[in-house]
């Protein structure tokens, strides 16, 4: 089942904040966030797990409510260099890592 | 160390015709997941290896298939290609045995089209 995110895209100012949402009908172990650069590949940014463990990187921060299925990324003070698609993907134990359709992030001077 | 690399980066084929692409992982990761990423659907999972055994796959038909080596280098073909198998394929490796807790780093991808 491919988790839902929202919004499909966003236009910011550099400096503005932003927060992207994915959520799943299933009973998640993990949610995973992803940006990608156009032309580019995937790059990880954090994985959240059932129980609270969190990891990534310092300047990403993102929540995962267990009870909901749902998962936050949050933007904050955003840069020229956030613009990109991100993904989030979600596991069901160890089912495979399903992708949500991505939300584009634009971010202008 | 070295990232997860993808042979070829570009490839055109055309239809009926079948296409082997390779995949190394980052050294020391043993599990290797496959993606197809197209506009329209995303990146939509196609496999996913530990230890040269398949251990999820995704909802492709049978042309789609792949393999690991023992080395965790990993192969994936398409038979008959078809026009709609145009796409970028990913390729990601994961040190973690059980895929559960631990990022996947992606390859650079092979292009693919179908003509």
């Amino acid at each position: 089942q491919q988790p839902v995110q929202s919004p499909q895209a966003v236009i910011l100012r550099e400096g503005e904040d932003a927060v992207i949402n994915c959520s799943s009908s299933k009973a998640l172990y993990s949610v995973h966030w992803y940006r990608q650069k156009h032309g580019e590949a995937p790059v990880f940014l954090m994985i959240l797990l059932k129980g609270g463990e969190q990891k990534g990187h310092d300047k990403i921060s993102a929540s995962f409510n267990e009870k909901k299925q749902q998962s936050s990324l949050y933007l904050t003070a955003s840069q020229l260099s956030y613009s990109g698609t991100y993904f989030c993907g979600t596991r069901e134990g160890a089912q495979k890592l399903v992708f949500g359709q991505g939300t584009r992030l634009t971010i202008n001077p | 160390k070295a990232g997860v690399t993808q042979t070829p980066r570009y490839l055109i084929k055309t239809r009926g015709q079948q296409v082997t692409l390779s995949c190394s992982p980052i050294s020391g990761h043993r599990s290797v997941s496959w993606y197809q990423q197209t506009p329209g659907q995303g990146l939509q999972f196609l496999f996913e290896y530990f230890s040269e055994t398949q251990r999820n796959k995704g909802n492709f038909p049978g042309r789609f298939s792949g393999r690991q080596f023992s080395n965790s280098r990993s192969e994936m073909n398409v038979s008959t290609l078809e026009l709609g198998d145009s796409a970028l394929y990913l390729c990601a490796s994961s040190q973690d045995s059980q895929g559960l807790s631990y990022e996947q780093y992606f390859g650079p991808g092979t292009r693919l089209t179908v003509t």
